[in-house]
């Protein structure tokens, strides 16, 4: 089958680090893709992982381990415009990419 | 200019009637989804047209009922709405499609609200 699972709700202060978790399992695995979602908004897009390893993108990066089924995002050097919600979603066949309920971050002063 | 919109931006209807949300996409990609979130936030698939043609056909009640008269648009007709069709549902489209391998990231409309009393 498949599943999903990332934390529910993060808070963090702006200016640290956060890490979001993502843990996975999903057949014809592709790679694995994050987007943010502000409230009101649209999902867009943020980053890809097709191989092992760490990929940044600014203040973002996100990394995975295809072994563990295990990905994370990491924002650096936070502002208050971070504050979303943030999906991982991997991709498979088809280019299905399949989404969860996402992980809300609160940026705090 | 917009890559993906989709109308109405807000439907408001009764159980039981029969509504249309459309989208269209000029970003020349192969591939469009419907996706629908519901108010904890969970994005599912529904959906996906690749060339015009079905390709991802998820559980969903056949009283929804995609339709793509060309690449560029895919719209979607629910009958018989119920209570539990209210959500917001989003368009998207990628170049990505049946044979792709590759990232090829989801571009999404703004999104319909859809309320059903």
């Amino acid at each position: 089958g498949q599943s999903l699972e990332q934390p529910s709700e993060v808070t963090a202060v702006e200016g640290a680090i956060v890490q979001i978790n993502c843990t996975y399992q999903t057949s014809g695995f592709y790679g694995l893709s994050w987007y943010q979602q502000h409230d009101g908004g649209a999902p867009t897009f943020l980053s890809y992982n097709a191989l092992d390893g760490l990929e940044e993108t600014g203040r973002f990066s996100s990394f995975l381990s295809r072994s563990d089924s295990y990905g994370y995002l990491l924002l650096q050097e936070l502002q208050m415009k971070d504050s979303a919600s943030y999906f991982c979603a991997p991709v498979g066949g088809y280019q299905k990419v399949t989404f969860g309920t996402g992980t809300k971050l609160q940026v705090i002063p | 200019d917009t890559a993906v919109s989709q109308t109405p931006k807000y439907l408001v209807t009764q159980m039981g009637n029969d509504k249309s949300i459309k989208c269209e996409q000029n970003l020349g990609h192969d591939t469009m989804y419907w996706y629908k979130q519901d108010s904890k936030k969970f994005l599912k698939i529904m959906f996906s047209y690749n060339n015009k043609e079905l390709i991802i056909n998820e559980t969903v009640p056949n009283r929804f009922s995609p339709k793509s008269p060309d690449k560029a648009h895919l719209n979607l007709h629910i009958n018989s709405l119920e209570l539990g069709d209210s959500a917001v549902y989003f368009c998207a489209s990628s170049q990505g499609g049946r044979l792709s391998s590759y990232n090829s990231p989801l571009h999404f409309g703004n999104g319909t609200r859809l309320t059903v009393t």
